[in-house]
């Protein structure tokens, strides 16, 4: 089954303690993201790569870092985390970075930082 | 900036009745416009989306947007809702040129419907 798959789900930290949220598509796709989602606010694009070791920064960047070492993985950490990074987060993928193509989304992960 | 604007915060209607959620964007330039849908506790699912030819384009689960050009729009409607099209609606815009690609989404309408 094609989908994209973010690990984990839930996961309550405390501030400041490095954590990494994984996201793997098993769909052969160039184009991977990632989104916040915060209520009132919508989805905002954190970081985005139109392929392998390519990455650049979106429109809320600070406070993360990307890597894209493998088509299919594209996890995002939290060097040192803070509460206001508490949020849904959702990685996406589409076959390529045209505006046309479809983002498939994932499952999401829900954070909070204490 | 672009942006995307959603008219309504939350919607309540009961079951039947007809929907038709605002989407509004800003530039002036080539636009892919897309709706997405997120029922309660799950991911974002698309619905519908725009990029060339017929202004009026159907989705799944009986949903259409139009696209007015001259006002920036891409209104969703559906003529009669059911209790399961609860969910948060988002509409979200990819511009060419720039970071092609990147969804810029509204801040979504949340549609609630009374059986």
């Amino acid at each position: 089954e094609a989908q994209v798959t973010q690990n984990p789900r839930y996961l309550i930290t405390v501030t400041g303690k490095k954590l990494t949220v994984t996201c793997s598509q098993n769909m052969n796709h160039e184009y991977m993201s990632w989104y916040r989602q915060d209520p009132g606010l919508g989805l905002r694009q954190i970081y985005y790569s139109m392929n392998v070791e390519v990455t650049d920064k979106g429109d809320v960047p600070e406070g993360y870092k990307v890597s894209r070492k493998e088509k299919r993985n594209f996890p995002l950490i939290l060097e040192s985390p803070s509460p206001n990074q508490t949020s849904l987060y959702f990685c996406a993928s589409s076959s390529s970075g045209r505006a046309s193509n479809e983002q498939f989304f994932g499952p999401g992960t829900r954070l909070t930082v204490l | 900036a672009q942006s995307v604007s959603q008219h309504n915060h939350h919607v309540i209607l009961s079951e039947a009745a007809s929907l038709e959620l605002g989407c509004n964007y800003s530039y002036g330039g080539t636009v892919n416009l897309f709706w997405y849908v997120q029922y309660p506790g799950q991911h974002l699912q698309l619905l519908l989306k725009y990029f060339s030819g017929d202004p009026l384009v159907k989705g799944i689960k009986g949903f259409e947007a139009e696209f007015i050009k001259s006002k920036f729009s891409f209104n969703l409607r559906k003529p009669s809702v059911q209790w399961s099209d609860t969910a948060e609606y988002f509409c979200a815009v990819t511009i060419y040129g720039g970071s092609q690609g990147n969804l810029i989404f509204g801040k979504g309408t949340k549609l609630s419907v009374k059986p």
